[in-house]
């Protein structure tokens, strides 16, 4: 088992332009969160997914969307891309009603804007 | 407001002696926290999670809703216990996870 995978491992952008990170969840897991992690800072809830549908969001602009597919697989956009973007960016898989298990993160996107 | 606090950034021990990370958390109700580490260049993952009151590599945490309070300890800290540690509270309906800070604990020969 692969367990979570993400894609790409790093990325360089530029102000203003749009990117989109990718991530597998765990076999059999149908959950997939995403976190923002600056340097030095613990993860930021940025949203998560199920069933196709974004089912909560932490506190970041609509810049930042996203989208699940019909194999649980998921998609982080961000547009217009600012300086402060610059992070590590997490993808997070669970079990549905399983959050008490804890997540399977993946090894996330470094994402530099500049 | 839900929240995680991690006071100490850096927690340097030796080897053989005891170790304690301190986690306080802010929540209205019964909280489910836990622990994840990350270990040099490792992806996170979890270490431990209050309800299953397991001890994992020698760790436990316990629960103190007095003082809202979730500190991971280990009696006898060894070197490959040297990561980064992260407090987490999954929050009302169970959809969001609330990260700490981090402590890097640093355990020396």
């Amino acid at each position: 088992d692969a367990g979570v995978t993400q894609s790409p491992t790093h990325l360089i952008k530029t102000r203003g332009q749009q990117v989109t990170l990718r991530c597998s969840p765990k076999s059999g897991h149908d959950t997939v969160s995403w976190y923002q992690q600056a340097l030095g800072q613990g993860p930021q809830f940025i949203f998560q997914y199920y069933e196709e549908e974004e089912r909560q969001r932490g506190n970041f602009p609509d810049r930042f969307s996203g989208h699940q597919f019909p194999n649980y697989s998921s998609e982080l956009n961000v547009n217009a891309l600012l300086l402060g973007d610059s992070a590590l960016y997490l993808c997070a898989s669970s079990l549905y009603d399983r959050e008490n298990y804890g997540y399977t993160f993946g090894s996330g996107t470094r994402l530099t804007v500049v | 407001a839900q929240r995680v606090t991690q006071p100490e950034k850096l927690l340097s021990v030796f080897k053989g002696a005891p170790v304690e990370l301190k986690c306080n958390y802010s929540y209205s109700g019964s909280p489910e926290l836990f622990w994840y580490v990350q270990y040099s260049r490792q992806r996170l993952q979890l270490l431990l999670r209050h309800i299953s009151r397991e001890s994992i590599k020698g760790f436990t945490a316990d629960l103190n809703k007095g003082e809202t309070s979730f500190h991971l300890k280990k009696p006898f800290a060894q070197e490959e216990d040297s990561a980064m540690y992260y407090c987490a509270l999954l929050n009302t309906g169970g959809f969001k996870t609330i990260f700490g800070a981090g402590t890097r604990l640093f355990v020396k020969a």
